[in-house]
């Protein structure tokens, strides 16, 4: 089966940095997707993350450890647009490259 | 690029009825599209896989008579909530992969949802 962990919510100010810790037990792990979805909407895709280290996307990065079973998503200089759910997608490589999804982390953005 | 539509955005219906949802992608082959299920402040809910002229595989616990899905071409496929009731009003989305156009492989793109109030 899988497993993932990430926070319910987290709260932080605008402008700040904010970063949200992923773990992840998983059978036939291929990569790791981050997610953004607003209230009422589809998901919107951040990132993928394949080998370990470090991606760098403008404002957001996303870090991977496949030995440790561990990710986070860093979100920089935050804004009030930024206020969604985060979601942390392992890949299944032997099924298909489904993803599977935790109740991700709902981030809310203080002025 | 990457672009993934989804018809209608929003429905509602009698129970007992049938209803269809659209998902294209519009700039690039969809080899696999997706299908999922979200109830309110939940999860997504991985119903079913689909590849382009093969049949679905469906989650344990989707019912595949009840949840019709058909993968005709590259770029567009259907799901068909049968005999709907109350109890199937969701928010279901639809996601695609593929290799081609604006796609990066093996990313998921969705489309914007359609939102089911059967009644």
């Amino acid at each position: 089966g899988q497993n993932i962990d990430q926070p319910t919510e987290m709260t932080a100010t605008e402008g700040a940095i904010v970063q949200i810790n992923c773990t992840y037990q998983t059978s036939g792990f291929n990569g790791l997707f981050w997610y953004q979805q607003h209230a009422g909407e589809a998901p919107t895709f951040l990132s993928y993350n394949v080998l370990d280290g470090l991606e760098e996307k403008g404002r957001f990065s996303s870090f991977l450890s496949r030995s440790k079973g561990y990710s986070y998503l860093l979100l920089k200089e935050l804004q009030m647009k930024d206020s969604a759910s985060y979601l942390c997608a392992p890949q299944i490589k032997a099924a298909g490259n489904k993803l599977t999804f935790g109740g991700g982390t709902r981030v809310l953005v203080k002025p | 690029g990457a672009v993934v539509s989804q018809h209608p955005s929003w429905v509602i219906c009698k129970s007992g009825t049938s209803v269809k949802i659209e998902c294209r992608s519009l700039d690039f082959q969809a080899t696999t599209m997706f299908w999922y299920r979200q109830f309110p402040k939940q999860s997504l809910m991985l119903m079913a896989t689909s590849n382009e002229g093969s049949k679905a595989t469906y989650e344990q616990g989707v019912e595949k008579d009840k949840f019709l899905i058909n993968h005709a071409s590259l770029t567009l496929s259907t799901l068909t909530v049968t005999s709907a009731h109350p109890e199937d009003s969701s928010f279901y989305i639809c996601s695609a992969s593929g290799t081609s156009g604006g796609a990066y492989q093996e990313t998921q793109y969705f489309g914007p949802g359609t939102r089911l109030l059967v009644l």
